[in-house]
């Protein structure tokens, strides 16, 4: 069974500062996927970035980027220029690939974006 | 595009009721997803369909629980004999089969209050 570990419960950051979420996660699985969904207050969960484990350059869109090493089983997600709007809590979560694709998530990060 | 619909948003009732969700998914989508979020922490995987064949179920579903998606579109889940710790916010998501890479789209959640 995988594990998926996150063990800042909450963090800050000033606007327009950056910011870095850690999450580690175990498996025994060669090739999988890797995700960071943002669930702002009272929202539904939104997917933020993925990155597939057979890839070695590290996934980027807009402002947000992770830092994937494999060997280590560590997946961070960074947060450029923080907005405001950033604020909710993020969730790392695990999916191995063709078998349900259910996905197994960490116990989230509540990061707060301060004026 | 409507995204990923739940009903009712919220749902109280007394301890030993019987209580039932609905989840209408993404229309392209043959896949669906139940998780349960307990505050603070992250979702966790329930059970999920392809279609109308309910695929896995996790030790986490109860005899008390049981899920249906008899036409392979929308979804209901059900808990009878209700207990405290059944109190959490259940979340349904979709996605398409036709790739691993597929993410999961989620919907608002039905947040479960046991008196």
């Amino acid at each position: 069974a995988q594990t998926v570990t996150q063990s800042q419960p909450e963090m800050s950051v000033q606007e327009a500062e950056t910011v870095t979420l850690s999450c580690t996660y175990d498996t025994s699985e060669n090739n999988y996927y890797l995700f960071w969904y943002k669930q702002p207050p009272s929202r539904q969960m939104i997917l933020v970035i993925r990155q597939e484990a057979y890839k070695q350059q590290n996934a980027t869109e807009n402002r947000f980027s992770v830092n994937f090493q494999k060997a280590a089983k560590s997946f961070s997600l960074k947060i450029s220029d923080s907005q405001l709007g950033d604020t909710a809590m993020y969730f790392c979560a695990f999916m191995k690939p063709n078998a349900g694709n259910m996905l197994t998530f960490g116990g989230g990060t509540r990061l707060m974006v301060k004026p | 595009d409507t995204g990923v619909s739940q009903d009712p948003r919220h749902k109280i009732t007394k301890r030993g009721q019987n209580v039932t969700f609905r989840c209408d998914p993404i229309s392209e989508h043959n896949r669906l997803y139940w998780y349960r979020q307990t505050l603070g922490q992250g979702p966790e995987f329930l059970t999920y369909f392809q279609n109308e064949a309910q695929l896995e179920k996790s030790r986490l579903l109860s005899d008390r629980f049981s899920a249906e998606r008899p036409k392979g579109s929308f979804s209901t889940l059900e808990i009878q004999r209700t207990e405290q710790g059944d109190s959490a916010m259940y979340l349904c998501a979709s996605s398409h089969s036709d790739s691993n890479n597929q993410p999961q789209h989620f919907g608002d959640g039905t947040r479960l209050s046991i008196l």
